[in-house]
């Protein structure tokens, strides 16, 4: 089955840096991945997702990057805000709705 | 916030026991997935549940059951309660035959003793 391998665990940055977050998946099959910020308490907010024939999309400070060949997409965050402080997970599905998320990533912005 | 609602917001049982759990989907969602995300891990799938079946499971055992009504809200059970199920458990709905999207919940914090 799918298996999301998510780097780095902990990120911290000043308020105002980038932050990048990578994930790996295994299934060739995947063609959807979804990146959730998860706030203290809170269930996973979807902020950006990517489909398989797209290679890059941005949203405001937000953008995903996508390489099917390498099986490798990543989260980039410009100017960080104290607000972004949370936990993202990226994850992958094959289209049947299932998804299967990486371990988590925790990211402090310090003022 | 998405729409999503579940009930109760934390729960506490004892071992052995039964505990059911509800989740009412977002306006126009026909399918309901369900996930257990144990303390500092990535969510979990249980299964999903589209017109009333369950359409794909992962990896839990039969003890894990759910539900979903005509009106698309749905519930978990877990019976037999074990150490091991204490965790937060969210529901996430979607539209199925268009997009993934998958909206979560804010989820049921479950302790077992």
């Amino acid at each position: 089955g799918e298996n999301v391998e998510q780097h780095p665990s902990t990120l911290s940055v000043q308020e105002g840096d980038s932050a990048v977050i990578k994930c790996t998946y295994s299934d060739s099959a995947s063609n959807y991945f979804p990146w959730y910020k998860q706030e203290l308490g809170k269930g996973p907010q979807l902020i950006i997702d990517i489909r398989s024939n797209v290679g890059e999309k941005k949203d405001q400070r937000i953008a995903v990057t996508l390489n099917k060949t390498a099986k490798h997409f990543s989260l980039h965050i410009t100017e960080t805000q104290p607000e972004d402080s949370a936990v993202y997970f990226c994850a992958a599905s094959t289209g049947f709705q299932k998804l299967v998320f990486g371990t988590g990533t925790r990211l402090l912005v310090s003022p | 916030e998405t729409g999503v609602t579940q009930s109760p917001t934390h729960l506490i049982k004892t071992r052995g026991q039964q505990v059911t759990l509800r989740c009412s989907s977002q306006s126009g969602h026909n399918t309901v997935s369900w996930y257990q995300q144990a303390l500092g891990q990535g969510p979990q799938f249980i299964f999903q549940y589209y017109r009333e079946e369950e359409n794909g499971r992962g990896n839990f055992p039969p003890r894990f059951s759910g539900l979903q009504f005509p009106n698309y809200s749905s519930e978990l059970n877990v019976n037999a309660l074990e150490l091991d199920d204490s965790a937060l458990y969210l529901c996430a709905s979607s539209l199925a035959g268009t997009k993934e999207t998958q909206y979560f919940g804010p989820g049921t914090r479950l302790l077992v003793l």
